[in-house]
């Protein structure tokens, strides 16, 4: 059963701590897209990455934020220092280039900074 | 620049009955694909339904229809036979580009109806 997964699911740390999120895509998936969703923003695109290469990181704040694909399996997510602006749920999702199909998403991982 | 509007914070149905979810999309683009996507309590993003841009006729998946009117730029999600399993926020996507273009496949997401089934 393909699936994408997301690790940890649920992670509360202290403010000025190091978060780091983890997202294994769909094996094959060449695509992958971490979005962050909250009551007041909604679901806001951060990043996404085709083939490990970063594509468009505009929706990430650069000072604190950053995202990278150190493998085809495994796309890393992480804040320094964190801040308790930055407590939401982070999605990852996978896709596969060439297919007009939809993105795969993973379970999210819930992040609360206090 | 890339836009999704949903109207409609909540909205409520009657358990059996049919209900339309309003999306509008702004795009400069002439391929692009529209999605819509259930999210459920436990928070899973579900994938429901897809409509290319030059699809000729509207998408279909079971219970979930498509009403795709390209001209107004409108791709409204219709649920037939609401179940209370349908509870449930949705979300209308956009994704630009199609695989022949480079830096596209970018998804944009609107902000969301949560509907309410009635029993």
């Amino acid at each position: 059963d393909a699936r994408v997964t997301q690790t940890p699911r649920h992670k509360v740390t202290e403010m000025g701590q190091e978060v780091t999120m983890r997202c294994q895509p769909i094996l094959g998936h060449n695509t992958v897209f971490w979005y962050r969703q909250t009551m007041m923003q909604g679901l806001e695109l951060l990043a996404y990455f085709r083939n490990r290469a970063p594509l468009d990181d505009s929706g990430m704040p650069k000072d604190r934020f950053s995202a990278e694909m150190p493998d085809a399996t495994l796309a890393t997510l992480k804040i320094q220092p964190s801040e308790p602006r930055d407590s939401a749920v982070y999605f990852c999702a996978s896709a596969l280039q060439g297919t007009i199909t939809e993105a795969f998403f993973g379970q999210g991982t819930r992040l609360t900074v206090v | 620049a890339q836009k999704i509007t949903q109207t409609q914070p909540g909205m409520f149905v009657q358990e059996k009955e049919a209900v339309t979810l309003d999306c509008t999309y702004d795009t400069s683009d002439q391929s692009y694909g529209l999605f819509w996507y259930k999210q459920p309590s436990s928070g899973e993003m579900i994938f429901l339904i897809y409509q290319g841009s030059y699809d000729e006729q509207n998408a279909t998946e079971g219970r979930y229809s498509l009403n795709f009117q390209k001209a107004r730029k409108s791709a409204n999600l219709v649920i037939s036979a609401s179940q209370l399993g349908d509870s449930a926020m949705y979300f209308c996507a956009m994704r630009e580009g199609l695989e022949h273009r480079t830096g596209g496949f970018k998804t944009i997401f609107g902000a969301g109806t949560r509907l309410f089934v009635k029993a």
